[in-house]
Protein backbone atom coordinates (compact mmCIF):
# COMPACT_ATOMS: atom_id res chain seq x y z
CA UNK A 1 0.00 0.00 0.00
CA UNK A 2 1.32 3.09 -1.19
CA UNK A 3 1.72 6.25 1.10
CA UNK A 4 1.53 9.91 0.13
CA UNK A 5 3.80 10.81 -2.87
CA UNK A 6 4.88 13.97 -3.78
CA UNK A 7 6.49 15.27 -6.68
CA UNK A 8 9.09 16.63 -8.04
CA UNK A 9 11.37 15.95 -5.18
CA UNK A 10 13.88 19.33 -5.67
CA UNK A 11 12.76 22.04 -7.77
CA UNK A 12 14.74 25.27 -8.41
CA UNK A 13 13.27 28.49 -9.95
CA UNK A 14 13.76 32.06 -9.82
CA UNK A 15 11.20 34.93 -8.31
CA UNK A 16 8.81 35.59 -10.10
CA UNK A 17 7.96 32.76 -11.75
CA UNK A 18 5.30 30.04 -10.86
CA UNK A 19 5.58 26.35 -9.82
CA UNK A 20 3.00 23.60 -9.42
CA UNK A 21 3.86 20.87 -6.98
CA UNK A 22 1.81 17.00 -6.80
CA UNK A 23 0.36 14.78 -4.25
CA UNK A 24 -0.93 11.72 -4.39
CA UNK A 25 -3.22 10.90 -1.22
CA UNK A 26 -2.51 7.51 0.68
CA UNK A 27 -4.81 4.76 -0.83
CA UNK A 28 -8.29 5.48 0.65
CA UNK A 29 -7.99 8.98 1.96
CA UNK A 30 -9.82 11.68 0.37
CA UNK A 31 -8.89 14.84 1.93
CA UNK A 32 -5.14 16.33 0.84
CA UNK A 33 -3.70 19.10 3.42
CA UNK A 34 -0.53 21.38 2.06
CA UNK A 35 1.63 22.69 4.65
CA UNK A 36 5.02 24.93 4.29
CA UNK A 37 8.00 23.83 6.01
CA UNK A 38 10.57 26.73 6.41
CA UNK A 39 14.43 26.15 7.08
CA UNK A 40 14.44 25.52 11.53
CA UNK A 41 10.96 26.28 11.30
CA UNK A 42 7.34 24.08 12.53
CA UNK A 43 5.08 23.07 9.24
CA UNK A 44 2.85 25.96 8.91
CA UNK A 45 -0.85 25.29 7.14
CA UNK A 46 -1.59 26.57 3.82
CA UNK A 47 -4.73 24.45 2.97
CA UNK A 48 -7.18 21.69 2.94
CA UNK A 49 -8.80 20.12 0.07
CA UNK A 50 -11.91 17.58 0.24
CA UNK A 51 -14.23 17.02 -2.40
CA UNK A 52 -12.47 19.06 -4.60
CA UNK A 53 -13.53 22.07 -2.88
CA UNK A 54 -10.71 24.34 -0.51
CA UNK A 55 -12.25 23.37 2.97
CA UNK A 56 -9.95 25.19 4.73
CA UNK A 57 -7.05 27.93 4.53
CA UNK A 58 -4.08 29.23 6.53
CA UNK A 59 -2.69 32.73 6.31
CA UNK A 60 -0.94 32.22 2.87
CA UNK A 61 -1.34 35.10 0.07
CA UNK A 62 -3.71 34.37 -2.91
CA UNK A 63 -0.35 33.53 -4.95
CA UNK A 64 -0.98 30.47 -3.36
CA UNK A 65 -3.88 28.15 -4.73
CA UNK A 66 -4.87 24.97 -5.13
CA UNK A 67 -6.82 22.14 -6.96
CA UNK A 68 -8.13 18.69 -6.03
CA UNK A 69 -8.64 16.22 -8.95
CA UNK A 70 -11.67 13.26 -8.67
CA UNK A 71 -8.86 10.81 -8.27
CA UNK A 72 -8.63 12.88 -4.85
CA UNK A 73 -5.06 14.19 -6.05
CA UNK A 74 -4.20 17.65 -5.72
CA UNK A 75 -1.95 20.27 -7.04
CA UNK A 76 -0.71 23.43 -4.99
CA UNK A 77 0.32 26.24 -7.36
CA UNK A 78 2.82 29.31 -6.20
CA UNK A 79 2.56 32.44 -8.48
CA UNK A 80 5.33 35.05 -8.74
CA UNK A 81 7.57 33.40 -6.35
CA UNK A 82 9.33 34.89 -3.43
CA UNK A 83 12.84 34.10 -2.29
CA UNK A 84 10.84 33.56 1.20
CA UNK A 85 8.64 31.10 -0.58
CA UNK A 86 11.68 28.88 -0.05
CA UNK A 87 10.76 25.49 2.09
CA UNK A 88 9.98 22.41 1.82
CA UNK A 89 6.47 21.64 0.95
CA UNK A 90 4.45 18.84 2.03
CA UNK A 91 1.30 17.28 1.82
CA UNK A 92 -0.88 15.33 3.91
CA UNK A 93 -3.60 12.87 3.27
CA UNK A 94 -6.52 11.89 5.28
CA UNK A 95 -9.79 10.30 6.01
CA UNK A 96 -12.97 12.09 6.57
CA UNK A 97 -15.13 8.69 6.27
CA UNK A 98 -12.51 7.27 8.69
CA UNK A 99 -12.44 9.93 11.53
CA UNK A 100 -12.39 8.18 14.74
CA UNK A 101 -9.36 5.88 13.47
CA UNK A 102 -7.61 7.82 10.85
CA UNK A 103 -5.42 10.84 11.42
CA UNK A 104 -3.14 12.65 8.70
CA UNK A 105 -0.26 11.04 7.05
CA UNK A 106 2.49 13.41 5.34
CA UNK A 107 4.60 12.72 1.94
CA UNK A 108 8.36 13.05 1.72
CA UNK A 109 8.33 16.54 0.54
CA UNK A 110 9.17 18.83 -1.69
CA UNK A 111 12.16 21.11 -1.42
CA UNK A 112 11.35 24.74 -3.74
CA UNK A 113 14.45 26.65 -3.74
CA UNK A 114 13.73 30.30 -5.42
CA UNK A 115 16.54 31.86 -6.74
CA UNK B 1 -6.61 29.89 18.58
CA UNK B 2 -4.72 27.20 19.27
CA UNK B 3 -0.54 27.13 19.85
CA UNK B 4 2.01 24.85 20.76
CA UNK B 5 5.09 25.76 22.53
CA UNK B 6 8.00 23.23 22.72
CA UNK B 7 10.99 24.33 25.28
CA UNK B 8 14.02 23.76 24.07
CA UNK B 9 15.31 24.15 20.40
CA UNK B 10 18.32 22.30 21.18
CA UNK B 11 17.91 18.73 23.21
CA UNK B 12 21.11 16.77 23.80
CA UNK B 13 20.79 13.70 26.06
CA UNK B 14 23.41 10.87 26.20
CA UNK B 15 22.75 7.71 24.74
CA UNK B 16 20.82 5.11 27.06
CA UNK B 17 19.63 7.76 28.98
CA UNK B 18 16.48 8.92 29.38
CA UNK B 19 14.76 11.13 26.57
CA UNK B 20 12.52 14.15 27.89
CA UNK B 21 10.77 16.71 24.95
CA UNK B 22 8.48 19.51 26.74
CA UNK B 23 5.00 20.31 25.17
CA UNK B 24 2.67 22.68 25.95
CA UNK B 25 -0.51 23.42 24.23
CA UNK B 26 -3.10 26.50 24.12
CA UNK B 27 -6.49 25.26 22.92
CA UNK B 28 -9.69 26.67 23.38
CA UNK B 29 -11.66 23.18 22.69
CA UNK B 30 -10.53 19.32 23.88
CA UNK B 31 -7.69 19.15 21.71
CA UNK B 32 -6.13 16.40 19.52
CA UNK B 33 -1.90 16.11 20.45
CA UNK B 34 0.27 14.75 18.25
CA UNK B 35 3.91 14.34 18.21
CA UNK B 36 5.73 13.47 14.94
CA UNK B 37 9.78 12.94 14.80
CA UNK B 38 11.59 14.49 10.81
CA UNK B 39 14.80 12.80 9.71
CA UNK B 40 17.21 14.65 8.07
CA UNK B 41 15.75 15.21 4.48
CA UNK B 42 12.45 13.86 5.19
CA UNK B 43 8.77 14.04 5.89
CA UNK B 44 7.53 14.03 8.83
CA UNK B 45 6.29 10.27 10.40
CA UNK B 46 3.76 10.39 13.15
CA UNK B 47 5.12 8.95 16.76
CA UNK B 48 1.90 8.82 18.67
CA UNK B 49 -1.62 10.48 19.05
CA UNK B 50 -4.04 11.50 22.13
CA UNK B 51 -7.67 11.63 20.87
CA UNK B 52 -9.71 10.79 23.61
CA UNK B 53 -9.15 8.08 26.95
CA UNK B 54 -6.02 7.07 28.44
CA UNK B 55 -4.13 10.16 29.10
CA UNK B 56 -1.12 8.00 28.61
CA UNK B 57 0.14 6.97 24.78
CA UNK B 58 2.28 4.63 23.74
CA UNK B 59 3.85 5.31 20.18
CA UNK B 60 6.41 3.80 18.00
CA UNK B 61 9.82 3.17 19.11
CA UNK B 62 9.80 3.07 22.48
CA UNK B 63 8.42 6.99 22.96
CA UNK B 64 5.60 8.17 25.24
CA UNK B 65 3.27 10.57 26.08
CA UNK B 66 1.24 12.25 28.93
CA UNK B 67 -1.56 14.13 28.02
CA UNK B 68 -2.39 16.43 31.24
CA UNK B 69 -5.21 18.81 30.91
CA UNK B 70 -4.13 20.42 34.26
CA UNK B 71 -0.92 21.56 33.29
CA UNK B 72 -1.67 21.81 29.39
CA UNK B 73 1.08 19.52 28.52
CA UNK B 74 2.24 16.46 26.85
CA UNK B 75 5.85 15.84 27.14
CA UNK B 76 7.18 13.11 25.15
CA UNK B 77 9.80 10.34 26.81
CA UNK B 78 11.62 7.59 26.54
CA UNK B 79 13.33 5.33 28.82
CA UNK B 80 16.63 5.16 27.20
CA UNK B 81 17.96 6.74 24.22
CA UNK B 82 19.41 5.39 20.93
CA UNK B 83 21.66 6.86 18.35
CA UNK B 84 18.86 6.35 15.72
CA UNK B 85 16.45 8.64 18.09
CA UNK B 86 18.89 12.29 16.70
CA UNK B 87 16.48 13.98 14.71
CA UNK B 88 13.57 16.97 14.29
CA UNK B 89 10.46 16.26 16.87
CA UNK B 90 7.55 18.26 16.39
CA UNK B 91 4.71 18.35 19.09
CA UNK B 92 1.62 19.78 17.30
CA UNK B 93 -2.15 20.21 18.07
CA UNK B 94 -5.39 19.88 16.04
CA UNK B 95 -9.21 20.45 17.43
CA UNK B 96 -10.06 17.58 15.95
CA UNK B 97 -8.19 14.55 12.86
CA UNK B 98 -9.29 16.09 10.10
CA UNK B 99 -8.67 20.02 11.02
CA UNK B 100 -5.57 21.77 10.22
CA UNK B 101 -2.76 20.46 12.25
CA UNK B 102 -0.72 23.52 14.15
CA UNK B 103 2.87 22.88 14.48
CA UNK B 104 5.27 23.63 17.72
CA UNK B 105 8.79 25.07 16.57
CA UNK B 106 10.45 21.65 16.73
CA UNK B 107 13.14 20.28 19.32
CA UNK B 108 15.93 19.10 17.82
CA UNK B 109 17.24 15.77 19.90
CA UNK B 110 21.13 15.26 19.82
CA UNK B 111 22.58 11.78 20.96
CA UNK B 112 25.80 10.93 22.65
CA UNK B 113 27.89 8.17 22.43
Amino acid sequence: DAGVTQSPTHLIKTRGQQVTLRCSPKSGHDTVSWYQQALGQGPQFIFQYYEEEERQRGNFPDRFSGHQFPNYSSELNVNALLLGDSALYLCASSSVAGRGTDTQYFGPGTRLTVL
Amino acid sequence: AQSVTQLGSHVSVSEGALVLLRCNYSSSVPPYLFWYVQYPNQGLQLLLKYTTGATLVKGINGFEAEFKKSETSFHLTKPSAHMSDAAEYFCAVSPNRDDKIIFGKGTRLHILP
